[in-house]
């Protein structure tokens, strides 16, 4: 079975530039989850989608982090403009409930802002 | 004080040496609990999840203690190929991670 799938994998780009990072649930969850984790600060959620509908953004740090679900199978998390301290690895999880059912993770996107 | 916290190590244990991590919660509405493990450079896998009456999955025992509001996680005869980080998760509303205990077994 196919489990959460990331794109891309590695990303490395110029301070300012805009950054795409895209994710594709396990077929039949519902829940959808981006998280951030770098060494000093671990794992961080920073939204979460239940039924593709935004539930809380209330860890997304800036109006410069957007994310959007426009369908059941697809998420993307944009960063515009991207700055140094931003750089981190970016997961997307997917679970079949946002509550009692564990998440299981993608790859993750693993970013560096020059 | 942090909702979820757990000890950051690391813990250096010699092959079969058992050892156990616990983490602690602060929000008692919470619902489910799991246990993650994390290799350098890879994602978060399930190791297990914890039920009310504790559970085992081999080498490996999760407890769950409500009136204290921990989480504890307990393995046995531990390999070399245990040395990673655990994540501890626990859910009300959604899904708070710990920072992770990092495990290093030496032989």
């Amino acid at each position: 079975d196919a489990g959460v799938i990331q794109s891309p994998r590695h990303e490395v780009t110029e301070m300012g530039q805009e950054v795409t990072l895209r994710c594709k649930p396990i077929s039949g969850h519902n829940s959808l989850f981006w998280y951030r984790q770098t060494m000093m600060r671990g794992l961080e959620l920073l939204i979460y989608f239940n039924n593709n509908v935004p539930i809380d953004d209330s860890g997304m740090p800036e109006d410069r982090f957007s994310a959007k679900m426009p369908n059941a199978s697809f998420s993307t998390l944009k960063i515009q403009p991207s700055e140094p301290r931003d750089s981190a690895v970016y997961f997307c999880a997917s679970s079949l409930n946002r509550g009692a059912q564990p998440q299981h993770f993608g790859d993750g996107t693993r970013l560096s802002i020059l | 004080r942090k909702e979820v916290e757990q000890d950051p190590g690391p813990f250096n244990v010699p092959e079969g040496a058992t050892v156990a991590f616990n983490c602690t919660y602060s929000n008692s509405a919470s619902q489910s609990f799991f246990w993650y493990r994390q290799d350098c450079r890879k994602e978060p896998k399930l190791l297990m999840s914890v039920y009310s009456s504790g559970n085992e999955d081999g080498r490996f025992t999760a407890q769950l203690n409500r009136a204290s509001q921990y989480i504890s996680l307990l393995i046995r005869d531990s390999k070399l190929s245990d040395s990673a980080t655990y994540l501890c998760a626990v859910n009300t509303d959604k899904l708070i991670f710990g920072t992770g205990t990092r495990l290093q077994v030496f032989p």
